[in-house]
């Protein structure tokens, strides 16, 4: 079946620009996890969905990451007034469930690249 | 708070050769142990897990993995390496019983040369 998606794989933005990337998990997921990846650098957390909510939003650096998913399966995050520093490696992960088990594996997206110049 | 060290950044070796990719972690409680491994221009994949029992765990495309809790270790193996291996390799931790966010090391590079 269909792996994790994610769009665009390339974007390319300006210092200050918004932008938005997005997410669709694998069908009958209902955990949803970002990472971000810098060069050289193990993925990072940045947030957990369980359904609809966001169960976890520990890892976002700071109050311009933003993300959602309104309807439990597909979730955008988005960057305000973006900055040289947000340039990296974005990664979705989707899991049969969250929490309580280590048997749910979570299967990663191919990752959006993001740029800011 | 959790940290995963791997003690190699990058690891050549020849085609046929034996490797071991080196991970320790740092937790106060227990955890979950995993290997991931990348390939250019693709998403991580899942190649071993630890959740309980024997502490010697086979994963897919031949590795194995030993978890140590004295040393708090979770080396990869492999005996006999081949040119598809050549990838980055990512160890992770969960907390047991806490929400499924993994923390990932800084990633091994392995290079296979003919």
């Amino acid at each position: 079946g269909a792996g994790v998606s994610q769009t665009p794989s390339n974007k390319v933005t300006e210092k200050g620009k918004y932008v938005e990337l997005r997410c669709d998990p694998i069908s009958g997921h209902t955990a949803l996890y970002w990472y971000r990846q810098s060069l050289g650098q193990g993925p990072e957390f940045l947030i957990y969905f369980q359904g609809t909510g966001a169960a976890d939003d520990s890892g976002l650096p700071n109050d311009r990451f933003f993300a959602v998913r309104p309807e439990g399966s597909v979730s955008t995050l988005k960057i305000q007034r973006t900055e040289r520093g947000d340039s990296a490696v974005y990664l979705c992960a989707s899991s049969l469930g969250g929490r309580t088990s280590g048997s749910y594996e979570q299967y990663f997206g191919p990752g959006t690249r993001l740029t800011v110049t | 708070a959790q940290s995963v060290t791997q003690l190699d950044s990058q690891v050549p070796v020849f085609e046929e050769a034996p490797v071991e990719l080196r991970c320790n972690y740092s937790s106060s409680v227990s955890v979950y142990l995993f290997w991931y491994v990348q390939y250019p221009n693709q998403g991580l994949q899942l190649l071993l897990k630890y959740l309980s029992g024997s502490t010697l765990v086979k994963g897919i495309n031949g590795f194995e993995a030993e978890f140590n809790k004295s040393q708090t270790s979770f080396h990869l193996r492999k005996p006999s390496v081949h040119i598809s291996d050549t990838a980055e390799y990512f160890c992770a931790v969960r907390v047991k019983g806490g929400y499924n966010k993994l923390i990932f090391g800084a990633g091994t590079r392995l290079a296979v040369h003919p």
